[in-house]
């Protein structure tokens, strides 16, 4: 099993300029989660999903948006990238959410210029 | 005030030493509590659950302490492995379900 899957790792966008990342567990997770990771901050949870087809805001949701299509990958997609979103991003999911231990992704090291 | 605060350290330590890290939590409706690690440049992982009646594997051992809000690793004869950022994770029951993640205590051990 692969578990968590996140592409790309790295990527470099001029501000204004879209992308998406993708995430990919093979684990038959029902929760995921986006959450981005600054210096000197703890992980901040962007969106989540309890299910295929069901999405959800987290903490700092603004700049983005997901998509949950199919159970196992879920999308972050940032529209018009920032400065303020150069960070690393990391997917997780978990078998439900009450309490359950989450497994990450690797990670993208986004900067925006 | 944060909702989870931990020491960001960093904490250097010789191998074989003990080493012990807090982190408090603001909210009392917080129903469940973990230690995470993340290694440098990495993603985090889980190290351990924490018991309201305290655990431990191996050689780290988890305290929760709920009248004071607080929760604590220890780590008895360190070795140069152990050494990354440790994570508390408090999940909260409020309406809904909320994970908070700590910022992280680093710990370097030298040989």
């Amino acid at each position: 099993n692969a578990g968590v899957t996140q592409t790309p790792k790295f990527r470099v966008l001029k501000t204004g300029q879209s992308m998406t990342l993708l995430c990919a567990q093979d684990m038959n997770h029902e929760y995921m989660y986006w959450y981005r990771q600054d210096p000197g901050m703890g992980l901040r949870l962007i969106h989540y999903s309890v299910g295929e087809g069901t999405t959800a805001k987290g903490e700092v949701p603004d700049g983005y948006n997901v998509s949950r299509l199919k159970k196992q990958n879920f999308l972050l997609g940032l529209e018009s990238a920032a400065p303020s979103q150069t960070s690393v991003y990391f997917c997780a999911s978990s078998l439900n959410r009450d309490g359950n231990e989450q497994f990450f992704g690797p990670g993208t090291r986004l900067t925006v210029l | 005030r944060k909702e989870v605060e931990q020491d960001p350290g960093p904490f250097n330590v010789p191998e074989g030493a003990t080493v012990a890290f807090n982190c408090t939590y603001s909210n009392s409706a917080s129903q469940s509590f973990f230690w995470y690690r993340q290694d440098c440049r990495k993603e985090p992982k889980l190290l351990m659950s924490v018991y309201s009646s305290g655990n431990e594997d191996g050689r780290f051992t988890a305290q929760l302490n709920r009248a004071s809000q607080y929760i604590s690793l220890l780590i008895r004869d360190s070795k140069l492995s152990d050494s990354a950022t440790y994570l508390c994770v408090v999940n909260l029951r409020t309406g809904g379900f909320k994970t908070i993640f700590g910022a992280g205590t680093r710990l370097f051990v030298k040989a």
